[in-house]
């Protein structure tokens, strides 16, 4: 059961180079998000995508860009690497969302990424 | 405006200890889930509960237990007779449902739990 991959596991970047984040689950869920966690910020939400064809911003969006390729893949690009995106990264995924039946997401296992 | 606070940042037990990991929320919606992930040394975030709004009973799972209290807007999370592998940092997550948009979460900035041996 892969659940939700993540790749890369680890990425050193110079500042201002650009990377993608690549991020695929195989339970048919609907909805999928990136997150950063941050020591001491718990996790915040960058991006999110509702449905195959719709993207929004999270809590902290600036500096990134996502795609959702299709109902399986979610990338988050990074245009001009800062040390500030330093984090580690994690994508997630969830079922049907409604009133009285919000599914738990399910996480990838993370990308740590160090900005030099 | 939403919120989770876990204001307990590191807690350290011995093993066979009783634990309790705080977590308030607040928010102004009705209907809203809340949400615990264990994240052990490894880095995963593991799904361990979700209860809903409307139901406020409280969870037994094995050793850990959740009391949900509407009251206080609180949702604690009980480790009973702990062991060294329940060492991880521990989130308290929000999310809340407007008839039918997604579930975004707002966590809380978790709780470090070591249990000694």
């Amino acid at each position: 059961n892969a659940g939700v991959t993540q790749t890369p596991k680890f990425q050193v970047l110079k500042t201002g180079q650009s990377m993608t984040l690549q991020c695929a689950q195989d339970m048919n869920h609907n909805s999928m998000y990136w997150y950063r966690q941050d020591p001491g910020m718990g996790l915040r939400l960058i991006y999110y995508s509702a449905s195959e064809g719709t993207t929004d911003k999270g809590e902290v969006p600036n500096g990134y860009n996502v795609s959702r390729l299709n109902k399986r893949e979610f990338s988050l690009r990074l245009e001009s690497a800062a040390p500030s995106q330093t984090s580690v990264y994690f994508c997630a995924s969830s079922g049907f969302v409604g009133r009285g039946s919000n599914q738990p997401q399910h996480f990838g296992d993370g990308t740590r990424l160090s900005i030099l | 405006a939403q919120k989770v606070t876990q204001a307990q940042t590191e807690i350290s037990v011995v093993e066979k200890e009783d634990v309790t990991l705080d977590c308030v929320y607040e928010t102004r919606d009705t209907t809203y889930y809340l949400f615990w992930y264990k994240q052990p040394p490894s880095g995963e975030l593991v799904f361990l509960i979700r209860r809903n709004s409307f139901d406020e009973q409280n969870e037994i799972s094995g050793r850990y237990s959740w009391n949900f209290q509407k009251s206080t807007s609180s949702f604690n999370f009980t480790i009973t007779a702990s062991q060294v592998v329940d060492s991880a940092v521990y989130f308290c997550a929000l999310s809340a449902s407007k008839g039918g948009a997604t579930n975004k979460l707002i966590f809380g900035t978790g709780t470090l739990l070591a249990v000694q041996p």
